[in-house]
């Protein structure tokens, strides 16, 4: 079982916009706003799209957000595009001895 | 622009050690404060921090894991290094290494290596 809880599987048709939810404790989460997403396509690495909760590296699109409230992390994509169809891991610092911990991942299905 | 590439054995005997190795080019292993990690993928599931070395030395490890672990670094060669021991079935996964910072935040990784633990 992973430390942090996303859902197994969400969807969207091109154009809309989703949200992918992590969730974990006053440990994680909740006491530090150091959340990164990952994007993995199959076979591939994964890719960092978002840092320090909202934070987007260079060459990511704008259509990736991320933010915060209390426990849970979000990630937003919004206008979505058949290329965003890939799985999403969120991670989060959990402290100098854990360091970080990942979500199960979340499979992004566009319709 | 930094790569790293993982190496080693794609097949490893049930209780003996799976050994890795993670080469950096495009920069130095030594320069900026990055911390390099050991990650890994079973087939299907989600990623595992296993571990991760500063060019000091310093070390710190999944506590899940910790009884097994061993990560080192060469800086001469660019380097470093992943020992698991006593290995089963169960670890049996695509390992990747990675650069992060301070707090998490892993922004390159290998392409990955496929480790098997079998007979």
């Amino acid at each position: 079982q992973s430390a942090l809880t996303q859902p197994a599987s969400v969807s969207g048709s091109p154009g809309q916009s989703i949200t992918i939810s992590c969730t974990g404790t006053s440990s994680d989460v909740g006491s530090y706003n150091l959340v990164s997403w990952y994007q993995q396509h199959p076979g591939k690495a994964p890719k960092l799209m978002i840092y320090e909760g909202s934070k987007r590296p260079s060459g990511v699109s704008n259509r990736f957000s991320g933010s915060k409230s209390g426990n849970t992390a979000s990630l937003t994509i919004s206008g979505l595009q058949a290329e965003d169809e890939a799985d999403y891991y969120c991670c989060s610092y959990a402290g100098s001895s854990t360091y970080v911990v990942f979500g199960g991942g979340t499979k992004l299905t566009v319709l | 622009q930094v790569q790293l590439q993982e190496s080693g054995p794609g097949l490893v005997k049930p209780s003996q050690t799976l050994s890795l190795t993670c080469t950096v080019s495009g920069g130095s292993i030594s320069s900026g404060s990055y911390y390099w990690s050991w990650i890994r993928q079973p087939a299907g599931k989600g990623l595992e921090w296993i571990g991760r070395i500063y060019t000091s030395g310093s070390t710190n490890y999944n506590p899940s894991l910790k009884s097994r672990v061993t990560i080192s670094v060469d800086t001469s060669k660019n380097q470093f290094s992943l020992k698991l021991s006593s290995v089963t079935a169960a670890d049996t996964a695509v390992y990747y290494c990675a650069r992060g910072g301070l707090e998490g935040d892993f922004d390159y990784w290998g392409q990955g290596t496929l480790v098997t633990v079998s007979s």
